[in-house]
């Protein structure tokens, strides 16, 4: 099945600097990738959606200059969080969407996550 | 924001005994899919049952879907210990987006 691919899986950081996420789709090529944020112990928050060659469109209450994305390829996209602080550590989850899966129940496929910590 | 409540948030019971979760929307989806997450990993998709269907079944896997109450129960069946885990229900709107529940934690004894 396709496979979704997330690195890092997990990261430190200090406060105040920048930090890269890559989402990449392995065997299928996914116009669309979105991207979403898990606190302990609660529930998968959508950020944004990643759109390839396109601005990501944010949710509402998502800083778009806080968390910048690049879907410059369609096997690719990045979720930065730049000038990282404590309040940022969460879990980051990219899922990615097959447009070509002719099976309707896995059209969606979720990468294992990266755990962010700053310090 | 998140649109689904699930109950209940936490859920404990022996193994071979059969777990039921429940999970509520607010908007009209599309689909409404159900997710595992083992503790600080990625999601696995369990099931997935569309807005016209109302019972769904896949091995020890049994979904319904109420579109009137706006809810969808899961239950899985002779449960193990394996099924020790987060699950959270997801429903689908326009573009693929996910909209997901709340979760439960449910812990099978062994």
């Amino acid at each position: 099945g396709a496979v979704v691919s997330q690195h890092p899986s997990w990261v430190i950081c200090k406060s105040g600097t920048s930090v890269k996420i890559e989402c990449r789709s392995l065997d299928f090529q996914a116009t669309t990738m979105f991207w979403y944020r898990q606190f302990p112990k609660q529930s998968l928050m959508l950020m944004a959606t990643s759109n390839e060659g396109s601005k990501a469109t944010y949710e509402q209450g998502v800083e778009k200059d806080k968390f910048l994305i690049n879907h410059a390829s369609l096997t690719l996209s990045t979720l930065t969080v730049t000038s990282a602080h404590p309040e940022d550590s969460s879990f980051y989850i990219c899922s990615a969407r097959d447009p070509t899966f002719r099976q309707e129940n896995e059209k969606l496929f979720f990468g294992s996550g990266t755990q962010l910590s700053v310090l | 924001s998140q649109q689904g409540e699930e109950d209940p948030q936490a859920l404990s019971i022996q193994e071979g005994e059969n777990a039921t979760m429940n999970c509520s929307y607010k908007t009209s989806i599309n689909n409404l899919q159900w997710y595992r997450q083992n503790s600080g990993r990625g999601l696995v998709h369990l099931i997935l049952i569309r807005s016209n269907e109302r019972e769904k079944h896949s091995g020890r896997l049994r979904v319904t879907l109420d579109t009137s109450k706006k809810s969808s129960s899961l239950l899985i069946t002779a449960s193990r210990a394996a099924d020790t885990a987060s699950y959270f229900c997801a429903g689908e709107t326009s573009g693929s987006r996910l909209t997901f529940g709340e979760g439960t934690q449910l812990t099978v004894n062994p």
